[in-house]
């Protein structure tokens, strides 16, 4: 079964720091979703990768799928207290979307903005 | 539109009962998902549904069972409570190929 690790766990930077999230696969990455969750609420989707080297941007927020496809990495550019949440990632282990959409996330990285 | 309700928010059960948490959405989505969150080990798929009368057992299906008679409602239930089933429970739904969309989430306690 595929497996992804998130590193680092946690994070804490000032506000107007750059930040990166790494989430890493076992196995190739087919489909690559982040997510974005706030203490005891449901997670809000942020954005999806599907081809290697493909990158997507949404206001301060970069995300990026490496060639190999084995590795994803969410880039927050001059961060601010709005972005303090917890960070998901999760992969669709098989090619052309047959899995159903069954995901399987990372354990997710907690992040702090100080202002 | 509403998106992705859950009911109740939080609950309180004693090991030995029973009961059944309500996911709906009006997005008219065919696929529908329950996932349970624990610290450390993120979300985890407990079962699933990819239309109106169909389930399938996700990850860590044992001690839950899911049916889906309407294609807006997917219900999960416990049937006899175990300490072990203390989580957060969040359901989501999708259009094929798509991104999920979650609900706010179920806080269950098991006493």
């Amino acid at each position: 079964s595929q497996e992804l690790e998130q590193s680092p766990q946690s994070l804490i930077v000032q506000e107007g720091k750059n930040l990166t999230i790494n989430c890493t696969s076992s196995k190739t990455l087919y489909g690559l979703y982040w997510y974005k969750q706030k203490y005891g609420e449901g997670l809000i989707f942020l954005m999806m990768l599907q081809k290697g080297g493909e990158e997507k941007s949404h206001e301060k927020i970069t995300a990026k799928l490496d060639e190999k496809k084995q590795q994803s990495s969410l880039h927050i550019t001059a961060s601010q207290p709005s972005h303090a949440g917890i960070y998901l990632c999760g992969a669709d282990p098989t090619a052309g979307g047959t899995s159903y959409g069954k995901l399987t996330f990372g354990q997710g990285t907690i992040l702090t903005v100080h202002p | 539109n509403a998106g992705v309700t859950q009911t109740p928010k939080f609950r309180v059960l004693k090991t030995g009962q029973s009961m059944t948490l309500l996911c709906a959405q009006d997005m008219n989505h065919e696929y529908m998902y329950w996932y349970r969150q624990d610290p450390g080990m993120g979300l985890r798929l407990i079962h699933y549904s990819v239309g109106e009368g169909t389930t399938a057992k996700g990850e860590v299906p044992d001690g839950y069972n899911v049916s889906r008679l309407k294609k807006q409602n997917f219900l999960l239930g416990l049937e006899s409570a175990a300490p072990s089933q203390t989580s957060v429970y969040f359901c989501a739904s999708s259009y094929p190929h798509y991104e999920q969309y979650f609900g706010p989430g179920t806080r269950l306690t098991v006493t």
